[in-house]
C-alpha cells in the first residue's frame, strides 16, 4: 500500500519569499500524483495532476513537478492569499491516499 | 466546471438521532463518489466508495450499519449517520470522480451533543 509523506508539516514565509513543499511516496508505478489546496473549514480544491516523471504543471504562482519518488510544489513570490493547507495524494481516480498536508502561512 | 455541493454545511444533533448529508455533482455525472472524514489538523480518511446503483464499499474499520451510504443517481450520494454519538462529531467531505480527477465538496461539520 502506498504511503504518502509531506514535509514540512508547517511553513511560515514572508510575502514574496519563494519556497517548495515536498511530497514523497513509497510505491512507484502508474498512479497519479494530485495536489490540492484546502482552506480552513472547506473541502480540498483541486490544483494539479501529474503522471510521468519529469512532468511539470503551473498555475499562477504555483508549479508542481514530479520525479519517480517525490513531487514538489514550488511557490514563487507568494501572497497572503496563498495561505492554506496543501495536500498531496497518490492513486488512481478511484482511490487516493492522502498525505497529512503542509500548513502554509504567508506573512504580509 | 466540476462543482460538487454538500448539504447541510453544518449540523448539530442530539445523541441518538440520525443525520443525513447530501452530496451532489452539479455539472457532471459521477459514477463514483467518495466519503471522507477529517479530524482537526489531520488529513482526509476515506470512509467508503459508492458507485451509482450498487452497494458502497467501506474501508476497514468503518461501520457500514452506522454510516449508511446511498448512491441513487449519477449526481447524488447521501451519507446517513445513524444513532449518532459525540465521537461521530467530525468534518465529513464527499468527492465525485470525473474522468481523471476527484473533485471535493465543501464539507459538512457535524456536531453531536
Amino acid at each position: 500500500e502506498d504511503q504518502v509523506t509531506q514535509s514540512p508539516e508547517a511553513l511560515r514565509l514572508q510575502e514574496g519569499e519563494s519556497s517548495s513543499l515536498n511530497c514523497s511516496y513509497t510505491v512507484s508505478g502508474l498512479r497519479g500524483l494530485f495536489w490540492y489546496r484546502q482552506d480552513p473549514g472547506k473541502g480540498p480544491e483541486f490544483l494539479f495532476t501529474l503522471y510521468s516523471a519529469g512532468e511539470e504543471k503551473e498555475k499562477e504562482r504555483l508549479k508542481a513537478t514530479l520525479t519517480k519518488k517525490e513531487s514538489f510544489l514550488h511557490i514563487t513570490a507568494p501572497k497572503p492569499e496563498d495561505s492554506a493547507t496543501y495536500l498531496c495524494a497518490r492513486g488512481i481516480r478511484e482511490k487516493l491516499t492522502f498525505g497529512t498536508g503542509t500548513r502554509l502561512t504567508i506573512i504580509p | 466546471g466540476a462543482v460538487v455541493s454538500q448539504h447541510p454545511s453544518r449540523v448539530i444533533c442530539k445523541s441518538g438521532t440520525s443525520v443525513k448529508i447530501e452530496c451532489r455533482s452539479l455539472d457532471f455525472q459521477a459514477t463514483t463518489m467518495f466519503w471522507y472524514r477529517q479530524f482537526p489538523k489531520k488529513s482526509l480518511m476515506l470512509m467508503a466508495t459508492s458507485n451509482e446503483g450498487s452497494k458502497a464499499t467501506y474501508e476497514q474499520g468503518v461501520e457500514k450499519d452506522k454510516f449508511l451510504i446511498n448512491h441513487a443517481s449519477l449526481t447524488l450520494s447521501t451519507l446517513t449517520v445513524t444513532s449518532a454519538h459525540p465521537e461521530d462529531s467530525s468534518f465529513y467531505i464527499c468527492s465525485a470522480s470525473s474522468a481523471y480527477e476527484q473533485y471535493f465538496g465543501p464539507g459538512t461539520r457535524l456536531t453531536v451533543t
